[in-house]
């Protein structure tokens, strides 16, 4: 069975400190992932999807990049964050676009 | 861009109740999610309705998609305190199926026991 591992859970950051934040798949091959971001109470912006090794799209500018270095590897980076980053990062993966997603679950971030 | 629009924003009901949430969206579609998120984790899918169905069931679920209309609900009958939740819908932002999910605002729905 397919799994999806994000870490860490929670994580305090100060301003302009770097970011990293890790998400890997098992069980499946060539999955399409995802980075959301969701502030609270509201609902998931989309930030970096990716459909294959080293093909990562971009749907809003910021302060933050994704990479994939391994078909099941998604990170998300920063080198200076800010403190409109801090929020609730959730990964996910689907097998081809527009099927049901798999979501990990989350990673709390708060800059101070 | 948000595509799909959850109403109503939050909604407060007594255990045993039928809970009725609506989503609208912009654009068409070939197909329409709706998720789940129990606070502070990750979603979880619950049902997937295509453009050509017109309802779907899946145990206590009902879901039902309007084209025409834009619009999408989904009925959780004989509700239960564990269905508190927030719950969302989410579309492809146009047709092609060629383009990634976004998700509206969600419905956070309460159940009183």
């Amino acid at each position: 069975s397919q799994t999806i591992h994000q870490w860490p859970a929670t994580l305090v950051q100060p301003v302009g400190s770097p970011l990293s934040l890790e998400c890997t798949v098992e069980g499946t091959s060539n999955p399409n992932l995802y980075w959301y971001r969701q502030a609270a109470g509201r609902g998931l912006q989309l930030l970096f999807y990716s459909v294959g090794i080293g093909q990562i799209s971009s749907e809003v500018p910021q302060n933050l990049s994704a990479s994939r270095p391994q078909d099941r590897q998604f990170i998300l980076s920063s080198k200076k964050l800010l403190l409109s980053d801090s929020g609730f990062y959730l990964c996910a993966w689907e097998r081809t676009l527009n099927t049901e997603a798999f979501f990990g679950q989350g990673t709390r971030l708060t800059v101070v | 861009s948000q595509q799909g629009e959850e109403d109503p924003q939050a909604l407060s009901i007594q255990e045993g109740e039928n809970a009725t949430m609506n989503c609208s969206y912009k654009t068409s579609i070939n197909n329409l999610q709706w998720y789940r998120q129990n606070s502070g984790r990750g979603l979880v899918h619950l049902i997937l309705i295509r453009s050509n169905e017109r309802e779907k069931h899946s145990g206590r679920l009902r879901v039902t998609l309007d084209t025409s209309k834009k619009s999408s609900s989904l009925l959780i009958t004989a509700s239960r305190a564990a269905d508190t939740a927030s719950y969302f819908c989410a579309t492809p932002s146009d047709k092609s199926g060629n383009t990634p999910l976004v998700f509206g605002k969600g419905t956070r729905l309460s159940v009183i026991a």
